[in-house]
């Protein structure tokens, strides 16, 4: 167990509709990421925050958004959903450039 | 792109051999890490090795960085069957962490 928990584990909805993905850290780290992982495109990086504020950017959509509460729980949202967005999303979390923890993801198939 | 990426992309062998898999990338690195993902599950992390460190062992992993050639090694020695997974080598360059396309290894008892 890494300690960091997503929310939900499935996810199954329709093109077109929007749905927001959860995360907790493990309790102290700072930072938290959100990858996609899908067959035909490896293991994604899409945004980092820290602290409650963006650090980092990667090929994330303009229909994906993501914010770090004060509580440094994040959300990642993701609307107007198409076929292609169906994929396993990863949350992780780290205290610092080391190791990042993550966490058992959230699998979304847009049917 | 900084991207780290794996060779061989998948690899069989029998229990109790080891097994090697090479990953390269493109530009200078802070650290190079090293995670293991079982089917459909979260990544673990499994080693990290420092752009000034040569190599690094853990339990049965050994990790090679040479930043000359810009590539790193992981052996997996005396394998089992529960090694059975991919293994994505990751490079930290400026505040991301980006991960090759893995390599699927396979221990067969």
């Amino acid at each position: 167990d890494s300690g960091v928990t997503q929310t939900p584990k499935h996810l199954i909805t329709a093109t077109g509709q929007r749905v927001t993905l959860r995360c907790s850290p493990r309790s102290g780290d700072l930072s938290v990421y959100w990858y996609q992982q899908s067959l035909d495109q490896g293991l994604q990086f899409l945004i980092q925050y820290y602290n409650g504020e963006e650090r980092a950017k990667g090929n994330i959509l303009e229909r994906f958004s993501a914010q770090q509460f004060p509580d440094l729980h994040s959300e990642l949202n993701l609307s107007s959903l198409e076929l292609g967005d169906s994929a396993l999303y990863f949350c992780a979390s780290s205290a610092s450039l080391g190791e990042q923890f993550f966490g058992p993801g959230t699998r979304l198939t847009v049917l | 792109s900084q991207q780290g990426e794996e060779d061989p992309q998948a690899l069989s062998i029998q229990e109790g051999e080891n097994a090697t898999m090479n990953c390269s990338y493109k530009t200078s690195i802070n650290n190079l890490q090293w995670y293991r993902q079982n089917s459909g599950r979260g990544l673990v992390h499994l080693i990290l090795i420092r752009s000034n460190e040569r190599e690094k062992h853990s339990g049965r992993l050994r990790v090679t960085l040479d930043t000359s050639k810009k590539s790193s090694s992981l052996l997996i020695t005396a394998s089992r069957a529960a090694d059975t997974a991919s293994y994505f080598c990751a490079v930290r360059g400026y505040n991301k962490l980006i991960f090759g396309a893995g390599t699927r290894l396979a221990v067969h008892p």
